[in-house]
């Protein structure tokens, strides 16, 4: 495709259950990001992969979120025992290396009951 | 820590007025500064980037050290301007955009 594209996106779940969120990059791009935004609020840092190297996790809230990603294609972002602070839009970004700039998703919009 | 801060969630302009969206900065070193705009139904994209000093879409945004700030401006605004406005901030050696919460820019006819 010729853009960042994410799965689902819409979630909709009871409190406690595990949620697994889908980026597919655009093809070429070494760097991928995941950023959250809460309602009202600027899109928060999570984590971030180039390459074969060791991820950026600095920015995941808590060890209930792990992500992964194959190579430099896609990547999933999983949510365990999930809690209604974690209702957000969950967005993807992908680069070309070294400070190019991010091209974003859509979002999934993620719902804990 | 770094921090975005754009004081205005909303700013309702007229048709042909100038606008000024305002966002600053906190980071003691050299920062990378961008403005990504979301018109309605579509998704996030980079609008402009300080390095390149480029005017898109009649908007300049001009990087202030002494102020830390990189307020975004437009002479006459459009109605096509309408939409959510965020600003960003990369720092050195890092990748990661540290994000404001957002200003929604409204151009009325």
């Amino acid at each position: 495709g010729a853009g960042v594209s994410q799965s689902p996106s819409n979630k909709v779940t009871e409190k406690g259950k595990d949620v697994e969120l889908r980026c597919d990059p655009i093809s070429g791009h070494t760097a991928l990001y995941w950023y959250r935004q809460r309602l009202g609020q600027g899109l928060e840092f999570l984590i971030y992969f180039q390459g074969n190297s060791a991820p950026d996790k600095s920015g995941l809230p808590s060890d209930r979120f792990s992500a992964e990603r194959t190579g430099e294609s896609v990547s999933t972002l999983t949510i365990q025992r999930t809690q209604q602070e974690d209702s957000a839009v969950y967005l993807c970004a992908s680069s070309l290396p070294y400070g190019q700039p991010q091209h974003f998703g859509d979002g999934t919009r993620l719902s804990i009951l | 820590a770094q921090r975005v801060t754009q004081p205005e969630k909303l700013l309702s302009v007229f048709k042909g007025a100038p606008v000024e969206l305002k966002c600053n900065y906190s980071y003691s070193g050299s920062p990378e500064l961008f403005w990504y705009v979301q018109y309605s139904r579509q998704r996030l994209q980079l609008l402009l980037r300080h390095i390149s000093r480029e005017s898109i879409k009649g908007f300049t945004a001009d990087l202030n050290k002494g102020e830390t700030s990189f307020h975004l401006k437009k002479p006459f605004a459009q109605e096509e301007d309408s939409a959510m406005y965020y600003c960003a901030l990369r720092t050195t050696g890092f990748q990661k955009l540290v994000f404001g919460t957002g200003t929604r820019l409204l151009v009325s006819p």
